[in-house]
């Protein structure tokens, strides 16, 4: 099976400009979870979809959204962007349907905001 | 709020030896996670341990899980340079599946 995939691979962006980060989870899982990676603050969580549906939300503001196609694709936006949203950005999926599962993880997006 | 806890940060050690990873969690948590992570690279998946006692080990990594003190350890057995890396370990409870907490991380690097 294809691992998860993420696109674009980097990013370069401006401050106040809005970016769409893509995740294609590994066919057949349903459920994407987003994290943010930054050197400062480490590895934080940022939401989880399943079956289109947000499911799980960590504490970022409201300018970062997401959502999750029929085809369990997911897409995550930050509007406004700021310096501090510089970081990796990870995905990854699950089934979604068993709390035994792993998280598979994909190579990542890194976006630098200038 | 659930908290996850790793040290050391950094850790240098001479190939050959061994050492420890400690990982403390405030609350319970119904499994837990270690995941490597190479320089600019993305996370892979080490270990998932769901009970208390479990252990697991892949090569020269073993971990293991003590959930009634919150403690996991991932202990590296004669350190070789292809083990340099950061090594998270990550919580998560059954209800918040999808959603894990990770420790800071720790670097390693082994030398000749």
């Amino acid at each position: 099976k294809a691992g998860v995939t993420q696109t674009p691979r980097y990013l370069i962006k401006t401050r106040g400009q809005q970016v769409t980060l893509s995740c294609s989870p590994i066919s057949g899982h349903r459920s994407v979870s987003w994290y943010q990676q930054t050197p400062g603050q480490g590895l934080q969580f940022l939401f989880e979809y399943f079956s289109e549906t947000q499911r799980n939300k960590g504490n970022f503001p409201g300018r970062f959204s997401g959502r999750q196609f029929s085809n369990s694709r997911s897409e995550m936006n930050v509007s406004t962007l700021e310096l501090g949203d510089s970081a990796l950005y990870l995905c990854a999926s699950r089934p979604g349907g068993d709390f035994l599962e792993t998280q598979y993880f994909g190579p990542g997006t890194r976006l630098l905001v200038l | 709020e659930l908290k996850v806890e790793q040290n050391p940060l950094f850790l240098s050690m001479q190939e050959g030896k061994n050492y420890t990873i400690y990982c403390n969690y405030s609350t319970t948590s119904d499994r837990l996670y270690w995941y490597r992570q190479d320089p600019g690279k993305s996370l892979e998946s080490l270990f998932v341990l769901l009970s208390n006692g479990a252990v697991k080990q892949e090569g020269r990594l073993m971990a293991s899980l003590d959930t009634k003190a919150r403690l996991s350890t991932l202990h590296i057995t004669a350190a070789v340079h292809d083990l340099s890396a950061t090594y998270f370990c990550a919580v998560a409870l059954n209800t918040n599946a999808g959603k894990s907490t990770f420790g800071d991380g720790t670097t390693l690097t082994v030398k000749p």
